[in-house]
């Protein structure tokens, strides 16, 4: 289930789950958008990337969607498996630089 | 393995001490970025340089004070550090130039500085 700790949300899966991990965006303007995992301890690792011209692209095990009418972008993670227990963080890119808004982040919990 | 490299990995230092972080990407892009993070927390921008000029500060104290001495190397140096300053300090590159569009960062692991 999904739960809001003090300061990072929570969502527990069992392994072989399908995951979905849900990020609201506040900036109707914002037209590149990607996904990051951040194991503890690293950084954060690039996972997939979408435009706005598009409403979904899927990689291999992962889909993200986009739907701008509500402003909602969504990251779907097919047959979870315990090395994706990470934190996951959406960024959103709305200026003529390339510079990244992060979302809060949601922290992937996946028992075997 | 992450194609940015930061180094060092941790580093403690007290509130009078200079110290620097290093940052290295061999993949020749033109873009690198300084961010802090705190625990549980998403990442701040700090520092763009692109194409080895400072094209944005978000408002950093001086305290902080980048470098970028060519286009594979960036550097962070530290003085006079706060404790609210101990965070996870990430370096990123992208491959074009801040203003080349939409494009991902590739992130180091950063380093955990704790001020005493």
């Amino acid at each position: 289930g999904e739960s809001v700790g003090l300061h990072l949300p929570t969502l527990s899966v069992q392994e072989g789950d399908n995951s979905i991990i849900n990020c609201a965006y506040s900036n109707s303007a914002s037209d590149y958008f990607i996904w990051y995992k951040q194991e503890s301890g690293k950084g954060p690792q690039f996972i997939i990337d979408i435009r706005s011209n598009m409403d979904k692209r899927q990689g291999q095990r992962v889909t993200v969607l986009l739907n701008k009418t509500v402003k909602h972008l969504s990251l779907q993670i097919a047959a979870t498996q315990p090395g994706d227990s990470a934190v996951y963080f959406c960024a959103e890119n709305s200026s003529g630089y390339s510079t990244l808004t992060f979302g809060k982040g949601t922290m992937l919990l996946v028992s075997p | 393995d992450t194609e940015v490299t930061q180094t060092p990995k941790h580093l403690v230092m007290g509130m009078t001490n200079k110290k620097s972080l290093k940052c290295e990407q061999h993949m020749g892009h033109r873009a690198m970025y300084w961010y802090k993070q705190k625990a549980k927390k998403p990442p701040e921008l700090m520092f763009v340089y692109s194409y080895e000029k400072l094209s944005i500060n978000e408002s950093v104290p001086s305290r902080f004070s980048p470098e970028c001495p060519n286009s594979s190397l960036l550097n962070l140096h530290l003085h006079a550090l706060q404790p609210e300053d101990s965070a996870l300090y990430l370096c990123a590159s992208s491959q074009r130039g801040v203003t080349g569009g939409d494009q991902p960062q590739h992130f180091g692991d950063g380093t955990r500085l704790s001020i005493l």
